[in-house]
């Protein structure tokens, strides 16, 4: 099968930077999404890494290594606004229309 | 227009009622999905759809029963739901063969 776990919370304060690690376990591989979600809200497309290296966003980059099945989303200059839940995402192997998603961080920022 | 929309917002229904939720896009996404979320948790996949047909169900129970009934159009019909089945549904959609998917805000549902 496929999974993807992720810390369950990091706290961080305005300004700082933070990284959102997320490991998975899947036999073959199509690449790695990021999203986030405020509180209430939909989840949005951050990021797509499908080779390895990092991917950059403005203050979001995003970067992958297959050869340790890991990746972690890199937020700069961190903002109160930033505060939400990020989730890593992979495509189901059989049917690539379909997400398998990460356990979910909740990112909170402080003042 | 880069957005999906759903309806309603909220819903409250009793375990008796008979209910829909809609979700509509123009972006020309082949690729449309029902998910459901509970809080703290990710998105846990119900029903896709593409090119108007039913590609998964995630062995969802036939109290929820979805329709496609065009390419920018999803429905969910909900009948006898149950307590449990109180949570933020989602829809999104997508182009085939690309990765990004596009939520609508969801509909948060409440069974009493």
């Amino acid at each position: 099968g496929q999974s993807l776990e992720q810390p369950s919370e990091v706290t961080a304060v305005e300004g700082a930077i933070v990284q959102i690690n997320c490991t998975y376990q899947t036999s073959g591989f199509y690449g790695l999404s990021w999203y986030q979600q405020h509180d209430g809200g939909a989840p949005t497309f951050l990021s797509y890494n499908a080779l390895d290296g990092l991917e950059e966003t403005g203050r979001f980059s995003s970067f992958l290594s297959r050869s340790d099945s890991y990746g972690y989303l890199l937020l700069q200059e961190l903002q109160m606004k930033d505060s939400a839940s990020y989730f890593c995402a992979v495509k189901n192997l059989y049917n690539t229309d379909k997400l398998i998603f990460g356990t979910g961080t909740r990112l909170q920022v402080f003042p | 227009d880069t957005e999906v929309t759903q309806t309603p917002k909220h819903l409250v229904m009793g375990m008796t009622n008979k209910k829909s939720l809609k979700c509509e896009q123009h972006m020309g996404h082949r690729a449309m999905y029902w998910y459901k979320q509970k809080a703290k948790k990710p998105p846990e996949l119900m029903f896709v759809y593409s090119y108007e047909k039913l590609s998964i169900n995630e062995s969802v129970p036939s109290r929820f029963s979805p329709e496609c009934p065009n390419s920018s159009l999803l429905n969910l019909h909900l009948h006898a739901l149950q307590p449990e089945d109180s949570a933020l549904y989602l829809c999104a959609s997508k182009q085939l063969k690309f990765c990004k998917q596009y939520f609508g805000p969801g509909t948060r549902l409440t069974v009493t």
